[in-house]
């Protein structure tokens, strides 16, 4: 059983707003991903890590930005939310030799 | 690079009818190659893989056979239930082994 967590579950904010959302995992993977998930369901790899002080961006640009401070924590920041931001965010991780990823439960942003 | 082509949906059956979504792929090497299936409200979580040439993944009853003559990763299960409902997601490592590249998804209605 994979262990790794966001917070929060669900957000609504108003235009503007600096927001952070948080993705945490205790099994001490090197590597992390964001994805973007639109109505339709389609995953956007936005960013990702492959351990401490490494980050990338993915194959969507994307507004938001991430850090990689400590190998359990990797917090996507948003300086000023947009409408357009409105959508699911995914946090994941793979473990050093695999390929598999695990996934969190999401955030559902909502920038009104 | 490599990619993923997965049926679209969505796709409607009845309870213990039999199931195929069909997955294809494009890749240089030999990937790993894997089935993704998420739940309303909740993130990914891995369901089967495969890591070689005729490898069988299974689990909860679907199978997968990868077959490196046609480039393909078909989902299959002999008898659906209505909680088998949710979006499913065909995957393949990346070229540089690094990340994995997701399918659109496939969403599954099973009802009763």
């Amino acid at each position: 059983e994979a262990d790794i967590y966001q917070t929060p579950r669900y957000l609504v904010i108003g235009t503007g707003k600096k927001i952070t959302l948080e993705c945490s995992q205790t099994m001490g993977h090197d590597k992390m991903y964001w994805y973007q998930q639109d109505p339709g369901m389609e995953l956007h790899l936005i960013h990702y890590s492959y351990g401490v002080n490494s980050t990338e961006k993915g194959d969507l640009s994307s507004e938001s930005t991430v850090s990689r401070i400590r190998t359990e924590h990797f917090p996507l920041t948003l300086e000023s939310a947009r409408p357009s931001h409105t959508s699911q965010y995914l946090c994941a991780s793979t473990g050093q030799g695999e390929y598999e990823q695990y996934f969190g439960p999401g955030t559902r942003l909502t920038v009104t | 690079g490599n990619s993923v082509t997965q049926m679209e949906g969505p796709v409607t059956l009845s309870e213990e009818a039999f199931l195929t979504i069909n997955c294809t792929y494009t890749a240089t090497g030999y990937p790993s190659l894997f089935w993704y299936v998420q739940y309303p409200g909740e993130g990914l979580q891995l369901l089967l893989k495969a890591t070689k040439a005729d490898d069988k993944g299974s689990n909860k009853g679907f199978e997968a056979t990868y077959r490196k003559e046609t480039t393909s990763f078909h989902l299959e299960k002999g008898s659906v239930q209505v909680s088998d409902s949710a979006v499913y997601f065909c995957a393949l490592t990346n070229q540089a082994g690094t990340a994995l590249i997701f399918g659109k998804g496939t969403t599954l209605s099973v009802s009763s």
